[in-house]
């Protein structure tokens, strides 16, 4: 089955140590997202790749990066995490970016930062 | 100012009863699309529907059934004859923006409870 897939599914790092979480899609989806979602609230998007092309959400802290090497796989690094950054990371895809356009999820990595 | 209200935060029901879960979103274009999404303990986001703001008919699959009406921004959803596995988070969205931004706007989600 298509699918969007991410690993692992849990994690855990230090204080300021960096992490990479993955994301990979079978979908054949030309946009993938990168949401937070902490505790008991909604998802917020960090930012998304349409093809290679890298959009930024104007509040997302300079901490968090992202590679889209291929069409497959896309990658979150927080370059230094912070207690705060614990959370759900939740990746996603759409074929298009258009208004619309359902977004699939994964099922998420969940960050502890000790 | 928020786009997509899901006032009722927690909802406990027994098992078999209904629940209805209300979202009411705010938005000028007149082109714009609401979504449902589950969200079970495991965390992933599970896509229920989507709909968009020229086809006001309601739709039923299974146990489930939507509720879209525009003259009061509303688009609700009914669960019958609930079971346990409907216990999760339910997020009502809305994507209203341009070609090139995908954006979804969230309300903050319902959680539901079904009691065995």
């Amino acid at each position: 089955d298509a699918m969007v897939i991410q690993n692992p599914r849990y994690q855990v790092t230090q204080f300021g140590k960096p992490v990479t979480l993955s994301c990979s899609q079978t979908l054949n989806h030309n946009v993938m997202y990168w949401y937070q979602q902490k505790s008991s609230q909604a998802p917020k998007l960090l930012f998304h790749y349409y093809d290679k092309d890298f959009n930024n959400e104007a509040d997302t802290p300079d901490n968090f990066q992202s590679r889209r090497p291929n069409t497959s796989f896309c990658f979150l690094d927080i370059r230094s995490p912070g207690l705060g950054d614990a959370a759900m990371y939740l990746c996603a895809t759409s074929r298009d970016r258009g208004r619309g356009e359902t977004q699939y999820f994964g099922p998420g990595t969940r960050l502890l930062v000790l | 100012a928020q786009k997509v209200t899901q006032a009722q935060t927690e909802i406990s029901v027994v098992e078999k009863e209904d629940v209805t879960l209300d979202c009411v979103y705010e938005t000028r274009d007149t082109t714009y699309y609401l979504f449902w999404y589950k969200q079970p303990p495991s965390g992933e986001l599970v896509f229920l529907i989507r709909r968009n703001s020229f086809d006001e008919q309601n739709e039923i699959s299974g146990r489930y059934s939507w509720n879209f009406q525009k003259s009061t921004s509303s688009f609700n959803f009914t669960i019958t004859a609930s079971q346990v596995v409907d216990s999760a988070v339910y997020f009502c969205a809305l994507s209203e923006a341009p070609y090139g931004n995908n954006r979804l706007a969230f309300g903050k989600g319902n959680q539901v409870v079904v009691i065995p």
